[in-house]
Parts: C-alpha cells; structure tokens; sequence
C-alpha cells in the first residue's frame, strides 16, 4: 500500500540557517503530494502541494519538488526563523488509497535565536 | 467560510463518563476525517466518511468508540465509557473528493480522562 517516510526529528537549526526536511513515498498510482504545518497548540494547516511530477509547491519562502524518479518531495527553506519552529508533516492522496491522506510521522523543528 | 469548526475546545472528564465530540466541515466537502493524536503514537485515523457515509473505520480503537455523520453539516465521535487512555487531541478534517485537494483541520479537542 500506500506510504510516507520522514526523517526523525527533532531538526534543531539556528536562525537564518538553510532548511531540508527528507520525504520520500511509495504510490501505486499518481499521487498528489503535500506538506503540512502544525504549530503548537493548533491544528494541521496546509504549507503546500504539488499534484504532478516536477511540480513545484512553494509558500512562505518554504518550496518542495515533486520527484517522481527519485519518489521524494523534500521540504526546503533558505533562510528560517523562530517562527518556523513547529511540526511538519508530509502526506500523499492517491487514487488507489480512495482519494484518504496517508501521512508521514511528521518532523519537530526546532530554530534557536 | 468559517472553517471547520469543532466542540468542545477543552473536555477533562472522569473515567467511565461518555463523552462527545462535534464537528462541523466545511460547507460542500465530500470527505470528513476524525484524527487522533498523541505523543506516542502520532497522528492517527480513526475514520472517514464520503458523502455522509462511513467508508473506513479500521482505526478506531474499539468498540468504546463510535462516529455518525447524520448529515452533510454535522459528525459526532463518541467514547463511551472513557478510559485515562483516551487523552489526546482529536482532530476533525474536511476534504473535497478530488484528488489534488487538501484536507482542512479544525483546532481540535484536547481530552483529558482522569
């Protein structure tokens, strides 16, 4: 079936310093491919999303590809700050999952002053 | 659209006690998702519905729990008896069918059974 891998976190960077969080996924079909932000004491809020290959997402100065060769959609931001400190979650819709979010674990990031 | 909406914010109740959580999705959405979520174990699905009808609910941990979507405005998920082990935060979440379109979260109901 369908899956998302993330890579653990905490992720503790400081300001200013250059953002990778890994996703990579395995689909049946053509996945639809998202990531998502939760900050402390909230809900999961869209960051962005890409529904084909080579598609860029971007939002808020974070970007992700969609690669379907290498099956990944990393999570990238050039410069963060305090204020990205949260959980970051990648999830896929697929076709052959009915269309249902499957998600990663998600990843803590941690951006010190 | 005022989002999707859901009550209570906060529920701290006793062991045995039942308890309901509400959830109000975005008007038009085709899909309604219940999440929970815990240190331990992360973000999990306890079920969906399309359209009113419940199509997988694998994740729901037992027979305590029970959810119905009585219409296409309105879902409830019940614990009944709660135990300590319920405490998380449960999410409700409302999608459109098509495939490129996300899902949209409430702010969730912390539950604490003491």
């Amino acid at each position: 079936g369908d899956s998302v891998t993330q890579m653990e976190g905490p992720v503790t960077l400081s300001e200013e310093a250059f953002l990778t969080i890994n996703c990579t996924y395995t689909a049946t079909g053509y996945p639809s491919l998202f990531w998502y932000v939760q900050y402390p004491g909230e809900g999961l809020q869209l960051l962005l999303k890409a529904t084909k290959a080579d598609d860029k997402g971007s939002n808020k100065g974070f970007e992700a590809t969609y690669r379907k060769e290498t099956t990944s959609f990393h999570l990238e931001k050039g410069s963060v700050q305090v204020s990205d400190s949260a959980v970051y979650f990648c999830a896929l819709k697929d076709s052959d999952s009915n269309y249902q979010l499957i998600w990663g674990a998600g990843t803590k990031l941690i951006i010190k002053p | 659209d005022a989002g999707v909406i859901q009550s209570p914010r906060h529920e701290v109740t006793e062991m045995g006690q039942e308890v309901t959580l509400r959830c109000k999705p975005i008007s038009g959405h085709d899909y309604l998702f219940w999440y929970r979520q815990t240190m331990m174990r992360g973000l999990e699905l306890l079920i969906y519905f399309n359209n009113n009808v419940p199509i997988d609910d694998s994740g729901m941990p037992e027979d305590r729990f029970s959810a119905k979507m009585p219409n296409a405005s309105f879902s409830t998920l019940k614990i009944q008896p709660s135990e300590p082990r319920d405490s998380a935060v449960y999410f409700c979440a409302s999608s459109l069918w098509q495939g490129g379109a996300e899902a949209f979260f409430g702010q969730g109901t912390r539950l604490t059974v003491v």
